[in-house]
């Protein structure tokens, strides 16, 4: 079945730590990549997006993301995580010729100071 | 980014009433809002897709007669729990997207207890 996947389920990094966090898809055709972060008690938000062009998107508060269409893959990546970076992080797939928003697992990713 | 708010954040009910959630897009006009429901540590999982105007599009295993979806205007979506079990208990959340916009924003959510 199509599906967007999330690796890692819980990560804990101590602060200052590099992050990067997995996610593959399998839709095939053109489709459009979010990231989402949900902090504690909090509605989600969106970190950043790709629809074309620059593969490497940068976000908010620091975060990257590379779409590599031969992997099917659109990684999230910080290179020194925060404390405040505690929360939970979607990927989600825009599938091709349909409204539809599907997202992954989620990672809980928790930093220590 | 673009508002959209969800109403109640919170609703306890007894087992067999109906609940009403409201999606309502407050700067912009949502053709396409999108219902979910997520499980405690877990991920979101679509429930219907609705266009203004138009019946909603239902999820594989998602009963359409228990989870009763309106977009009468572009501004408006309303999810209703019919017959509520505790089984239904969950934090559901709506999103709305405007025309040619691929972007989906996000409401605040709301926790159901079902007692």
């Amino acid at each position: 079945a199509q599906s967007v996947s999330q690796h890692n389920h819980h990560v804990i990094l101590s602060e200052a730590a590099s992050l990067e966090l997995g996610c593959n898809y399998s839709y095939g055709g053109t489709v459009n990549l979010f990231w989402y972060v949900q902090y504690p008690g909090q509605h989600l938000q969106l970190l950043l997006k790709y629809f074309s062009g620059d593969p490497l998107v940068k976000g908010i508060k620091g975060f990257e993301a590379e779409f590599i269409k031969s992997k099917f893959s659109f990684n999230l990546r910080k290179p020194s995580v925060q404390w405040s970076d505690t929360a939970e992080y979607f990927c989600a797939v825009n599938a091709p010729n349909t409204d539809k928003l599907i997202f992954g697992t989620g990672t809980r990713l928790q930093v220590f100071p | 980014g673009a508002v959209v708010s969800q109403h109640p954040s919170r609703v306890i009910c007894k087992s067999g009433t109906s609940v009403k959630i409201e999606c309502r897009s407050l700067d912009f006009q949502a053709t396409t809002m999108f219902w979910y429901r997520q499980f405690p540590k877990q991920s979101l999982m679509l429930m219907a897709t609705s266009n203004e105007g138009s019946k909603a599009t239902y999820e594989q295993g998602v009963e359409k007669d228990k989870f009763l979806i309106n977009h009468a205007s572009l501004t408006l979506s309303t999810l209703t729990v019919t017959s509520a079990h505790p089984e239904d208990s969950s934090f559901y959340i709506c999103s709305a997207r405007g025309t040619g916009n691929t972007e989906a924003f996000f409401g605040q959510g709301t926790r159901l207890t079902v007692v």
